[in-house]
């Protein structure tokens, strides 16, 4: 079964500079790959979709990358803020196409001033 | 506004009392999901509906039942809660567009339980 592989270990960086967190899966290349974001105690949100198609994708101070040679993800925040501390979730598809999304354990973010 | 909701948010009960977390959502979405979230576990799927009347097992389903008797609904239901289901549970939606392809998955606020 597909398994998803996130940075366990807090990611601690300085206001300004670029967070890069990772995410790496070991079974089928899904047909896209989804970033969320969880702050404590609350619900998952949705930041960005990449394809497999898809090199890169960018949102604000937001960019993804997909290889889906090396089966990896990376999930970039350039300019961070201390507002952006939080849990950096990916997730992908499951096999069968039953809408079941597989979740990784996330990295925690945590950007100091 | 498109949003999934939970009731309660909170919860303290006692081994063996039957419990009801219930989820709704608004954006006529036909999958829904309960996850539960442990420290260092992730999220686990508890059970899943592709659709009204449609449910199927999660990850995580032993000590859990739902129900889909309306497209909005989907309450999780703890016929005999037990400490062990101690959790931060989310309910989800997602659209099935075109048989799901790239769509995002909504979240509900979360409902922390703890049973003693």
């Amino acid at each position: 079964s597909q398994k998803i592989e996130q940075n366990s270990e807090a990611l601690n960086i300085q206001e300004g500079k670029t967070a890069t967190l990772t995410c790496n899966y070991t079974n089928y290349s899904p047909a896209y790959l989804q970033w969320y974001r969880q702050d404590p105690g609350r619900g998952p949100v949705f930041l960005l979709l990449i394809r497999e198609n898809e090199k890169e994708k960018r949102k604000e101070r937001l960019k993804v990358t997909f290889d889906t040679t090396l089966k990896q993800s990376l999930f970039h925040i350039t300019a961070s803020q201390p507002a952006d501390s939080a849990t950096y979730l990916c997730a992908l598809p499951s096999s069968g196409n039953t809408g079941k999304l597989i979740f990784g354990q996330g990295t925690t973010l945590q950007v100091k001033p | 506004e498109a949003q999934v909701t939970q009731n309660p948010r909170y919860l303290i009960t006692v081994t063996g009392k039957k419990l009801t977390v219930t989820c709704s959502q608004n954006m006529n979405h036909e999958y829904m999901s309960w996850y539960r979230q442990d420290p260092g576990l992730g999220l686990r799927q508890i059970y899943y509906s592709m659709n009204v009347e449609v449910t199927d097992k999660g990850d995580v389903p032993e000590g859990y039942k739902v129900s889909r008797k309306e497209k909005r609904n989907f309450p999780l239901i703890l016929e005999s809660p037990s400490p062990n289901q101690t959790s931060l549970y989310f309910c989800a939606s997602r659209g099935q567009g075109i048989r799901f392809g790239y769509n995002e998955q909504f979240f509900g606020p979360g409902t922390r339980l703890t049973v003693l």
